[in-house]
């Protein structure tokens, strides 16, 4: 089956503790992007890729940091430096030569800070 | 700047229509989704418009589009309790890396 998959699907983290959040894809999709949703809001774009080695600040990218070193995985690292980080967290993935530029959603991760 | 905006709640009875509506800033923008979100889970599409088009129907759904005043609806015919979710409104440019997503309608579907 392909589809976009992330990791884990709870995560829990200390203050001062860096996290990274899993997102895998196997639909050979070039881009990937990470969403931040927070509760009566749409999704916020942190970051996104358009190409291996690649990837480019979204609207609200402090405290955050990605790597796109494989076209399949686009991890998101959650850093000590991002203060108000509990939130659900979306990856989703587009063909950039596709008729439509449709993203597909991951299940997300939701991250809650104690 | 880019903009997508959406009233957040709608009630609507078992069997009756919904209407979910969304407006949108940029007239470049080529493409339009709508997305439904179940709680807990990511987005699915559900329907897409290209800009040059005014009417899709698929199955229960029907989008329309206003281009004059950028304005995109969503109707959900026979509307069932398992339609309840959050129905995300976004566009995109042609060429365009980002997509833009309105802050979602929640639909509740009353027995």
């Amino acid at each position: 089956d392909g589809g976009i998959t992330q990791s884990p699907k709870y995560l829990f983290r200390k203050e001062g503790q860096n996290v990274t959040l899993s997102c895998e894809q196997n639909l050979n999709h070039d881009a990937m992007y990470w969403y931040r949703q927070d509760p009566g809001q749409g999704l916020r774009l942190i970051y996104y890729s358009q190409i291996v080695n690649d990837f480019q600040k979204g609207d609200i990218a402090e405290g955050y940091s990605v790597s796109r070193e494989k076209k399949e995985s686009f991890p998101l690292t959650v850093t000590s430096a991002q203060k108000n980080p509990t939130a659900f967290y979306l990856c989703a993935s587009t063909s950039l030569a596709g008729s439509t530029d449709t993203q597909y959603f991951g299940p997300g991760t939701r991250l809650t800070v104690l | 700047g880019e903009d997508v905006e959406q009233s957040l709640f709608l009630s609507v009875r078992e069997g009756d229509s919904s209407v979910i509506n969304c407006t949108y800033t940029d007239s470049s923008s080529t493409y339009l989704y709508w997305y439904k979100q179940e709680p807990g889970a990511g987005l699915q599409l559900l329907t897409y418009i290209f800009s040059n088009m005014d009417m899709k129907q698929d199955q229960r759904l029907t989008v329309l589009l206003n281009k004059k005043d950028k304005h995109l609806s969503l109707r959900i015919a026979d509307t069932q309790t398992g339609d309840s979710a959050i129905y995300f409104c976004a566009e995109r440019n042609t060429g365009g890396f980002k997509t833009i997503f309105g802050a979602g309608t929640r639909l509740f579907v009353k027995a």
